[in-house]
């Protein structure tokens, strides 16, 4: 059982517009940035969102990420068949004392 | 450009112990917390454990609290973690990942060692 809930799947014709919701608590999400990473099939994770909605260099702005209270929400427009991977959200608890992730998404292009 | 390589997995029997490397080159080592993340086979991504920059401070995920302990040595800049009384439930691929300066986010991924535990 993960910490942050994330969605298992969601799917979108090429194209389209599809969101990935990660739900926390004040312990995590409310009081920490969020970051989101895309794992494309065998590979390690990339960083693709960093300080909630800010995108590292090289990363699309098709990507998107956004934090209000406890839950964040990583946004994908114009999707491609390329886009295909698990995304999942991290940060950090305070309570814990360690860094939390969500259970991961699965994106499908139809 | 940053690297991190991981090093030391394989199949080690329940109880067994390992010790997992990740050699970092490409920026300053000394000034960045340095995590370790695992995913079992088909699972999603577990946080393990940090240890700060200076190697002051460490925290572990509560699985592994007592039997995992993270190290770096700064002047060789590589990271550790060395897995004692190991567990089928420890199988997973380990990554080790440098983080921001802050350690709720992990800039940079290494590819990744498989530690299969096993009879």
């Amino acid at each position: 059982q993960s910490v942050l809930t994330q969605p298992p799947s969601v799917s979108a014709a090429p194209g389209q517009k599809v969101t990935i919701s990660c739900s926390g608590t004040s312990s995590n999400i409310e009081n920490n940035f969020v970051a989101w990473y895309q794992q494309l099939p065998g590979t390690a994770p990339k960083l693709l969102i960093y300080e909630n909605n800010k995108r590292p260099s090289g990363i699309p702005d098709r990507f998107s990420g956004s934090k209000s209270g406890t839950s964040a929400t990583l946004g994908i427009t114009g999707l491609q068949t390329g886009d295909e991977a698990d995304y999942y959200c991290g940060t950090w608890d305070g309570s814990l004392s360690a860094g939390v992730f969500g259970g991961g998404t699965k994106l499908t292009v139809l | 450009q940053v690297q991190l390589v991981e090093s030391g997995g394989g199949v080690v029997q329940p109880g067994r112990s390992l010790r997992l490397s990740c050699v970092a080159s490409g920026f300053s080592f000394s000034s960045y917390g340095m995590h370790w993340v695992r995913q079992a086979p088909g699972k999603g991504l577990e946080w393990v454990a940090v240890i700060w920059y200076d190697g002051s401070n460490k925290n572990y995920v509560d699985s592994v609290k007592g039997r995992f302990t993270i190290s770096r040595d700064n002047s060789k800049n590589t990271l550790y973690l060395q897995m004692n009384s190991l567990r089928a439930e420890d199988t997973a691929v380990y990554y080790c990942a440098r983080d921001v300066g802050r350690a709720d986010t992990f800039n940079y991924w290494g590819q990744g060692t498989l530690v299969t535990v096993s009879s």
